[in-house]
């Protein structure tokens, strides 16, 4: 099946300080790849759409100079947090989307990224 | 609006019981629908999507448009199907909305 693998797996960082993190899909080709955010006990929030070799589309209320997103390939998208708060700790899931015939292909989601800024 | 409401965060059921996870859903266009689980400790993953009317690990899921609903029904819960359950509609450009989620757990 489709593998999407995302790294780090948890990071601590102090504020102030920037973090980045890798999306990779592993045997498929995502021309857009997603960003989700997901607080304590709550759902998954859409932050933005990555698309290989154009602009991020951000959701409302994310702020895209905070945010970085890179999509610099057809496998790999990065999630830059800068200058990072404690308010940002939160678990952010990347997700690729695999073609599919029949109906919208599903997404595939990576394992996510615990971030703790201290 | 798009939205995708789960109206309980928990349900509880013994063993063998019919186990059934509500999800309803706000959408203007054709929908599509998903149903995603979360086991403690790994990744979201596909549980199944309608469009397949597939039975996965004995679950299934029945869109209903007249009433917006797209609930996931198992006749005989078991143990290991204890996790977080996500219904998720499809917009057109791929984005997935999730409703709030429902944990179930299966009590031996």
């Amino acid at each position: 099946g489709a593998v999407v693998s995302q790294h780090p797996s948890w990071v601590i960082c102090k504020s102030g300080t920037s973090v980045k993190i890798e999306c990779r899909s592993l045997d498929f080709q995502a021309t857009t790849m997603f960003w989700y955010r997901q607080f304590p006990k709550q759902s998954l929030m859409l932050m933005a759409t990555s698309n290989e070799g154009s602009k991020a589309t951000y959701e409302q209320g994310v702020e895209k100079d905070k945010f970085l997103i890179n999509h610099a390939s057809l496998t790999l998208s990065t999630l830059t947090v800068t200058s990072a708060h404690p308010e940002d700790s939160s678990f952010y899931i990347c997700s690729a989307r695999r073609e599919h015939t029949g109906g919208k292909s599903p997404l595939h989601f990576g394992n996510g990224t615990r971030l703790t800024v201290t | 609006a798009q939205r995708v409401t789960q109206p309980e965060k928990l349900l509880s059921v013994f063993k063998g019981a019919p186990v059934e996870l509500k999800c309803n859903y706000s959408y203007s266009g054709s929908p599509e629908l998903f149903w995603y689980v979360q086991y403690s400790r790994q990744r979201l993953q596909l549980l199944l999507r309608h469009i397949s009317r597939e039975s996965i690990k004995g679950f299934t899921a029945d869109l209903n448009k007249g009433e917006t609903s797209f609930h996931l029904k198992k006749p005989f819960a078991q143990e290991e199907d204890s996790a977080m359950y996500y219904c998720a509609l499809m917009d057109s450009s791929y984005k997935l909305i999730f409703g709030s989620g429902t944990r179930l757990l299966v009590r031996p």
